[in-house]
């Protein structure tokens, strides 16, 4: 049972204008959400993230959105650009009170930036 | 550099054969990390090593096993590779002060 989902396996977007992933998930124990950007043979690499305290996060072209009572987050980028093209994951940590837990991942989106 | 290394990138195994990847890291993180990520699918937690301490998923196939022999390395021993086993094996770091992690490239394994 997957317990983060995006439900858009691709999306391709205009050069210059607005990139907008999506992300649901199951488990209210998540407490900490993460978006990661893929290259193809490179392993994923950490983009942005935020605290379940917090409905948005914001760096430089990048901003996550939180929605807890829908359980949904969005990640906006704007502008886009050739090189943000890329598969995005996102995911989420549950916190458990013993040390680092690992990830929970949902399948990816690939993200083409059309020029 | 500070990074995480993963050798060998590509590795060829028979039906059977145990097999062993390798992550190292310069990090000097404290927490090391192990996931498959089969085709089309999202990475999945195998396991992970906090310090010394093991930490199995409750899904985890007994085939996989894991040793840290100290912080800078871990392994990844998959005793009899089945053609299920074929995916990308991911290894990241990370510590309790960050909330990400951090990933090495991967090994893609390939089971004949």
């Amino acid at each position: 049972d997957q317990q983060v989902k995006q439900n858009s396996p691709s999306l391709s977007v205009q050069e210059g204008r607005i990139s907008i992933l999506n992300c649901d998930y199951t488990n209210s124990m998540f407490d900490y959400f993460l978006w990661y950007k893929k290259y193809p043979a490179e392993g994923p690499t950490f983009l942005i993230s935020i605290s379940s305290i917090k409905d948005k996060n914001e760096d430089g072209r990048f901003t996550v959105f939180l929605n807890k009572s829908a359980k949904h987050l969005s990640l906006h980028i704007v502008p886009s650009q050739p090189g943000d093209s890329a598969v995005y994951f996102c995911a989420a940590r549950r916190y458990s009170g013993g040390g680092a837990d690992g990830l929970t991942f949902g399948k990816g989106t690939h993200l083409i930036i059309q020029p | 550099d500070a990074m995480v290394i993963q050798n060998p990138r590509y590795q060829v195994t028979q039906f059977g054969k145990p097999v062993t990847l390798s992550c190292s890291q310069t990090l000097n993180h404290n927490v090391m990390y192990w996931y498959q990520q089969k085709s089309s699918q999202a990475p999945k937690l195998l396991f992970h090593y906090y310090d010394k301490d093991f930490n199995n998923e409750a899904d985890t196939p007994d085939n996989f096993q894991s040793r840290r022999p100290n912080t800078s390395f871990c392994f990844l021993d998959i005793r009899s590779p089945g053609l299920g086993d074929a995916a990308m094996y991911l290894c990241a770091t990370g510590t309790d002060s960050y909330n990400e992690q951090f990933f090495g490239p991967g090994t893609r394994l390939t089971v004949l």
